[in-house]
């Protein structure tokens, strides 16, 4: 059964400072892995979409890898400024189902 | 309109009694797919779409749960008997097809059983 686990829970650093949120996941077998971000009483923004045979995509500030054999992703975030605060989630596309992680919670302090 | 719309976006309920939660996907997107949110839980799947058929149901809690999608576009979640633990935000999202589009996410319908 695939599980999904993000760490740390929560982060919070000063603005301007890069930072890396991670995501682990336990089964190789999967379709791809997306990086969603939600906003408070909000639903959720696509962020970065990974497909299996890709290693890293970027879109701007973020940069999200895949380390498919290891079971891990990363998102890079550089250059924090207080509108990244949100949770940020990551879910892996496994037989048709998102399995989510739990979320780390982000506060960038101006 | 050009995004996920989901109605209602609150809906109180009394123990017992249906719910129907509605989804309009993106016009053109065939997968639809329908997670909940609970407090202390995270998201969970519970039904995918592709076209008007459910290839996998196995996320629907129980048989008090069902889903239909009709006309390849508009989508229902109906909660028959609904049970306190029922209480979540119900979330819709549509892609073009599965796997090689991001999902696109409606807002939401917050539940609340009384």
């Amino acid at each position: 059964k695939q599980e999904v686990t993000q760490i740390p829970a929560a982060l919070s650093v000063p603005e301007g400072e890069n930072l890396v949120l991670n995501c682990s996941f336990t089964d190789s077998a999967i379709y791809n892995l997306q990086w969603f971000r939600q906003d408070p009483g909000k639903g959720l923004t696509s962020l970065l979409l990974i497909q299996s045979s890709q290693r890293e995509q970027t879109s701007g500030r973020l940069n999200a890898s895949l380390d498919k054999s290891s079971g891990r992703s990363t998102l890079y975030i550089a250059a924090s400024q207080p509108g990244d605060s949100a949770t940020y989630l990551c879910a892996v596309d496994s037989n048709y189902q998102l399995i989510w992680g739990a979320g780390t919670k982000l506060i960038i302090k101006p | 309109g050009a995004g996920v719309s989901q109605s209602p976006s609150n809906k109180v309920t009394e123990k017992g009694k249906d719910v129907e939660l509605r989804c309009d996907p993106i016009s053109g997107h065939t997968a639809l797919y329908w997670y909940r949110q609970s407090l202390g839980q995270g998201l969970e799947f519970l039904i995918y779409f592709q076209g008007n058929s459910a290839p996998d149901k196995s996320g629907l809690p129980s048989d008090r749960f069902s889903a239909e999608r009709t006309g390849g576009s508009v989508s229902t979640l109906t909660i028959q008997r609904t049970q306190q633990e029922d209480s979540a935000v119900y979330l819709c999202a549509s892609s073009p097809s599965r796997g090689y589009e991001p999902q696109h996410f409606g807002d939401g319908t917050r539940l609340s059983i009384l």
